[in-house]
């Protein structure tokens, strides 16, 4: 398998612009979360979904901040409109149960920087 | 509400030597803890996932102690190698199916 795949790698963009993330979980797996680290708050969690319904999203920052997940194969968080304290790197992960006892497989990140 | 920290923030070590990276939480009621390592621009890998009712696991050169009642965690290290040198990050589980993760530990280990 080839683990949880994110796209893209790095995007810069204006202030203002329309931000949309992608990740595809791990075939199989049944709860996917999306996470954003920075250096001053570290790792935070901002929303999961079991079996393609979103669980809590009381993490999400604020309303320019949304995600989807449209099937078991994709899901995507989308920032609109953009602003720089949005930069930080986002990671998604998935699990291959509906709780968190189990390990959790992160993605390799999206690097978002916002000018 | 629960907060975790990690001690040291950084840590240098030579080779060889073994050692004990800590990490700490406010509140007992957790489900598991979990500790990951970070490598620079890559995501997160799981190393170990301790339950609430045990009390350590082990992996290889890793151990990893849980003690709830303190609110304490710790991983110990053997036999440090370079490739060790990572981000060491603890997550701990809360009653509402949350995940809250510490700062890190950023460890390097000297040839």
């Amino acid at each position: 398998d080839a683990g949880v795949i994110q796209s893209p790698r790095h995007e810069v963009t204006e202030m203002g612009q329309e931000v949309t993330l992608r990740c595809k979980p791990i075939s199989g797996h049944n709860s996917l979360f999306w996470y954003r680290q920075t250096m001053m708050r570290g790792l935070e969690l901002l929303i999961y979904f079991n079996n393609n319904v979103p669980i809590d999203d009381s993490g999400m920052p604020e309303d320019r901040f949304s995600a989807k997940m449209p099937n078991a194969s994709f899901s995507t968080l989308k920032i609109q409109p953009s602003e720089p304290r949005d930069s930080a790197v986002y990671f998604c992960a998935t699990l291959p149960g509906t709780t968190f006892t189990d390990t959790q497989y992160f993605g390799p990140g999206t690097r978002l920087t916002v000018l | 509400k629960q907060e975790v920290t990690q001690i040291p923030a950084a840590l240098s070590v030579p080779e060889g030597e073994n050692l004990v990276l800590n990490c700490s939480f406010t509140d007992s009621a957790i489900y598991n803890l979990q500790w990951f390592r970070q490598d620079p621009g890559k995501g997160l890998t799981s190393l170990l996932l301790i339950q609430s009712s045990q009390r350590e696991q082990t992996s290889g050169r890793l151990n990893a102690s849980l003690d709830k009642s303190s609110g304490r965690s710790t991983l110990y290290i053997a036999a440090s190698q370079p490739g060790d040198s990572a981000t060491y990050l603890c997550a701990v589980k809360t009653s509402y199916d949350k995940v809250i993760f510490g700062p890190g530990t950023s460890l390097s280990v000297i040839p």
